[in-house]
């Protein structure tokens, strides 16, 4: 089966940084996937990892670790914009898992 | 605009009734998943299918079914509606099934069960 853990909320303040994790135990894994979503909205890729390491895109990075079922999504230089939901998700073979996602309230 | 289509956008319907959503893959994406979130829920994956053969099954209910025609776009049945069917569903497209390929999302279709 698949069990995606990440912390339910949390909140920074505007031009800070944040990160994010996310552990898993699935039977297969074939990559993960960081999403955004704003309320009521579409869920859209931020970033991909499926080798261990530290992808960066801008102001988003993503780390994985495999041998210990972990990875975390950084967010830099926060913005009143990045206020979404993000979403950690594991791919194992045809399925893309998603974790229950993380609310990021960021503050003036 | 990620390039995948859902209709219709909302749907209100009363309980015990059948309801069927459509989606359309982005041009060239053959597989096609989808999705149900609840209010302040996660993504409960369903199904998914990939050029028109079903591939994958999440905790998809015995009264809902899906399928996927050989033009590529799918519909998601929903039968004897219940109050608790009510969620934002949402297709997702990618190339493939594949490790390195991403899924994007239509904006989903709310559905209202009375």
């Amino acid at each position: 089966g698949q069990n995606i853990d990440q912390p339910t909320e949390m909140t920074a303040t505007e031009g800070a940084i944040v990160q994010i994790n996310c552990t898993y135990q699935t039977s297969g894994f074939n990559g993960l996937f960081w999403y955004q979503q704003h309320a009521g909205e579409a869920p859209t890729f931020l970033s991909y990892n499926v080798l261990d390491g530290l992808e960066e895109k801008g102001r988003f990075s993503s780390f994985l670790s495999r041998s210990k079922g972990y990875s975390y999504l950084l967010l830099k230089e926060l913005q009143m914009k990045d206020s979404a939901s993000y979403l950690c998700a594991v791919r194992n073979d045809y399925k893309l898992s998603f974790g229950a996602g993380t609310t990021v309230t960021v503050r003036a | 605009d990620s390039g995948v289509t859902q209709t219709p956008k909302h749907l209100i319907t009363a309980t015990g009734q059948r309801v069927t959503l459509r989606c359309s893959p982005r041009s060239g994406d053959l597989s096609v998943y989808w999705y149900q979130q609840s209010l302040d829920q996660g993504l409960q994956f369903l199904i998914q299918y990939y050029n028109g053969e079903e591939r994958a099954k999440g905790n998809i209910l015995e009264r809902f079914s899906a399928q996927q025609f050989p033009d590529l776009h799918s519909e998601l049945n929903l039968s004897f509606l219940e109050l608790g069917d009510s969620a934002l569903y949402f297709c997702a497209s990618s190339v493939a099934t594949g490790w390195n390929t991403e899924a994007f999302f239509g904006q989903g279709t709310r559905l209202t069960v009375v």
